[in-house]
């Protein structure tokens, strides 16, 4: 099993620029996260979603945006790149909701905006 | 926005210590608390999830313990390895605004 697959790894962009962050998980999971991390703070929940269809936002989720039309896939949009944009970004799915179900996380995305 | 707070924010210890830490989160709202072990150029893990007052955990010499009444719990590693040096994060679940917030982590060493 792959588990959560993160794509890419690195990633330089320009200000303004837009790009989408890939997660894909492969073991039918159906709550799927996303979150930042920066320097010498936790993780940050962008957006959440607990099934197809739905999303929901988390802490910090503006200029972003997410879609979930399948189970397995749930992708990080950035419109308008900003420099506060810099970050490390990790995507995560549990097995139904965060009450009594550990996260499985992805490897990160590495994102640097100039 | 609430405060999960983990302490000490780094540790080194040496090999065949026993060592533990601390991971404060508010009272009141508990739904769940979560451990991981994040080693460097890795993913977190997930290694415990606790969801009732006095629950204690235990996988190999990890254990953890919960105290939702006064908001903390503590992780403890049993005589320490090196590859038990990682970073050990908390997270505490609120069932207000259906929320999920990390700790900064502590660090451990384990020198051998």
């Amino acid at each position: 099993n792959a588990g959560v697959t993160q794509t890419p790894k690195f990633r330089i962009l320009k200000i303004g620029q837009s790009m989408t962050l890939q997660c894909t998980q492969d073991m039918n999971h159906n709550y799927m996260y996303w979150y930042r991390q920066d320097p010498g703070m936790g993780l940050k929940l962008i957006y959440y979603s607990v099934g197809a269809g739905i999303t929901d936002k988390g802490e910090v989720p503006n200029g972003y945006n997410v879609s979930r039309s399948t189970t397995e896939d749930f992708p990080l949009r950035l419109e308008l790149a900003a420099p506060s944009q810099t970050s490390v970004y990790f995507c995560a799915s549990s097995y139904g909701g965060i009450i009594n179900q550990p996260q499985h996380f992805g490897d990160g995305t590495r994102l640097s905006i100039l | 926005i609430l405060n999960v707070e983990q302490s000490p924010q780094s540790l080194h210890v040496q090999e065949g210590d026993s060592t533990n830490f601390t991971c404060s989160f508010p009272s009141s709202n508990f739904y769940a608390l979560h451990w991981y072990r994040w080693e460097t150029a890795k993913s977190p893990e997930a290694l415990f999830v606790m969801t009732l007052n006095g629950d204690e955990k235990k996988k190999g010499r990890i254990s953890a313990t919960l105290n939702t009444k006064e908001g903390y719990s503590y992780l403890y590693i049993k005589g320490s390895q090196p590859e038990d040096s990682a970073t050990y994060l908390c997270a505490f679940y609120s069932n207000t605004g259906n929320q999920f917030y990390f700790g900064t982590g502590t660090s451990l060493t384990v020198i051998p």
